[in-house]
């Protein structure tokens, strides 16, 4: 099926352990998004990607690190995970960059680190 | 900069009531605004959208239109289900900014 698809859905890690996550989009679209959600917080934007080769920070960039070099695929890294980053992760994608277009969410990852 | 401010909740609703939930934003240019509901363990779903002043969005019942003059976008439907128990975002995307900005959300809880 088409869609936006995130794995893991769950992930456990240890503190200082480097983990990814995945993101695939089927919809050839060129924009795609990190976000994390937390109580408290709401969701913020990490990093995002205008297009293959583009990325750009967000609000929240630091200890993240993302690459994008097929238009389908955005993986965000952390490469040396810590408590705080234990969060729901969210990934979306836009077909452009304009106003009017909105972004579609995959299911998110929930990861815990210990 | 901008910015989307939502009611708190939870809202909790019998069945077949009204729903209002305010959404107010602060933004330069024109945005679009959007409304996303999220289900307990999933992701965000696009529920509306507007584009400009005064257009009306509307999806599965829910409706929201686009007040320039009062800076809103607030979300309404005639009478809620059980099944529409969720967490409600209210969100713009701005002139000049690639992201979208979230309210905080709010969540819905309806009681049969």
């Amino acid at each position: 099926d088409a869609g936006i698809t995130q794995s893991p859905r769950y992930k456990i890690t240890e503190t200082g352990r480097q983990v990814t996550l995945m993101c695939h989009q089927t919809w050839s679209h060129s924009y795609m998004f990190w976000y994390r959600q937390d109580l408290g917080h709401g969701l913020r934007l990490i990093y995002y990607s205008a297009a293959a080769d583009i990325t750009d920070k967000g609000e929240v960039p630091d200890g993240y690190v993302v690459s994008r070099s097929k238009t389908e695929n955005f993986p965000l890294t952390l490469e040396s995970a810590t408590r705080s980053q234990t969060s729901v992760y969210f990934c979306a994608s836009s077909e452009d960059g304009q106003t009017n277009s909105p972004l579609h969410f995959g299911n998110g990852t929930r990861l815990t680190v210990t | 900069g901008n910015s989307v401010t939502q009611m708190e909740g939870p809202v909790t609703l019998s069945e077949e009531a009204f729903l209002t939930i305010n959404c107010t934003y602060t933004a330069t240019g024109y945005p679009s605004l959007f409304w996303y509901v999220q289900y307990p363990g999933e992701g965000l779903q696009l529920l509306l959208k507007a584009t400009k002043a005064d257009d009306k969005g509307s999806n599965k019942g829910f409706e929201a239109t686009y007040r320039k003059e009062t800076t809103s976008f607030h979300l309404e439907k005639g009478s809620v289900q059980v099944s529409d128990s969720a967490v409600y975002f209210c969100a713009l995307r701005g002139s000049g900014y690639n992201k979208l900005i979230f309210g905080a959300g709010t969540r819905l809880a309806v009681h049969p």
